[in-house]
């Protein structure tokens, strides 16, 4: 059984649309991120939600909303996407939003904006 | 400032042998968090290894033991016997707490390339 699931693995999409990447998690987590990962690698987080509440929004553009219907999956929403929106996005799950718990991460999803 | 620096962009090493990833943090917090995920070519994040700031022991996981130096606020990942499927990208993280959560802040990453 993957733990943390993410869909589309790939997504290809021209600029100005709008498109979703969503994340489920099968551990029984309370805490869901995303982070974003740039052509050279880097890792960045974007948002953090524990029980549906948004706690981390890390000064992402508000064309990017997340959307916790529920503790076991967390979706993102891109409006009018963007060139420099290009990236693999990463989905994550901890047991506790402040506690001493390992980050297990989904798979990826790489957006390529056209 | 850079919380978490890698400063070696690669390495190469022959299988069998030991390999040390460098990682040294930066934070005033006397409580943190730190973690090696491996990424190899296929794209995914694999938790490795979790060392915490109270930890009195060095963490081990197999064939991975985490060197932390906490006087130089350095946290290295020893790989023992490496084996080809080591290749891949390695990131260090720091856990940091942000408004009632947890975020982890990455280093940039270092690609290890083991030779047969």
């Amino acid at each position: 059984d993957t733990a943390v699931s993410q869909t589309p693995k790939y997504l290809v999409t021209q600029m100005g649309n709008d498109k979703s990447i969503k994340c489920e998690q099968n551990l029984g987590h309370d805490t869901m991120y995303w982070y974003k990962q740039d052509s050279k690698k880097f890792l960045k987080i974007m948002f953090s939600y524990n029980n549906k509440e948004l706690i981390i929004n890390e000064t992402v553009p508000n064309r990017f909303s997340p959307k916790s219907p529920d503790k076991a999956h967390l979706n993102l929403h891109i409006n009018s996407l963007e060139l420099g929106d290009s990236a693999v996005y990463f989905c994550a799950s901890s047991q506790d939003a402040g506690g001493h718990d390992t980050q297990y991460f989904g798979p990826g999803t790489r957006l390529t904006v056209l | 400032a850079q919380k978490i620096t890698q400063t070696q962009p690669g390495m190469f090493v022959q299988e069998k042998e030991a390999v040390t990833l460098d990682c040294t943090y930066d934070t005033s917090d006397p409580s943190y968090g730190l973690f090696w995920y491996k990424q190899p070519s296929s794209g995914e994040m694999i938790f490795l290894i979790y060392q915490g700031s109270y930890d009195q022991q060095n963490a081990t996981e197999g064939r991975y033991s985490l060197n932390f130096q906490k006087a130089r606020k350095s946290a290295n990942l020893v790989i023992s016997a490496s084996q080809l499927g080591d290749s891949a990208m390695y990131f260090c993280a720091m856990r940091e707490y942000q408004g009632g959560s947890e975020k982890l802040v990455f280093g940039k990453g270092m690609k290890l390339t083991v030779n047969p």
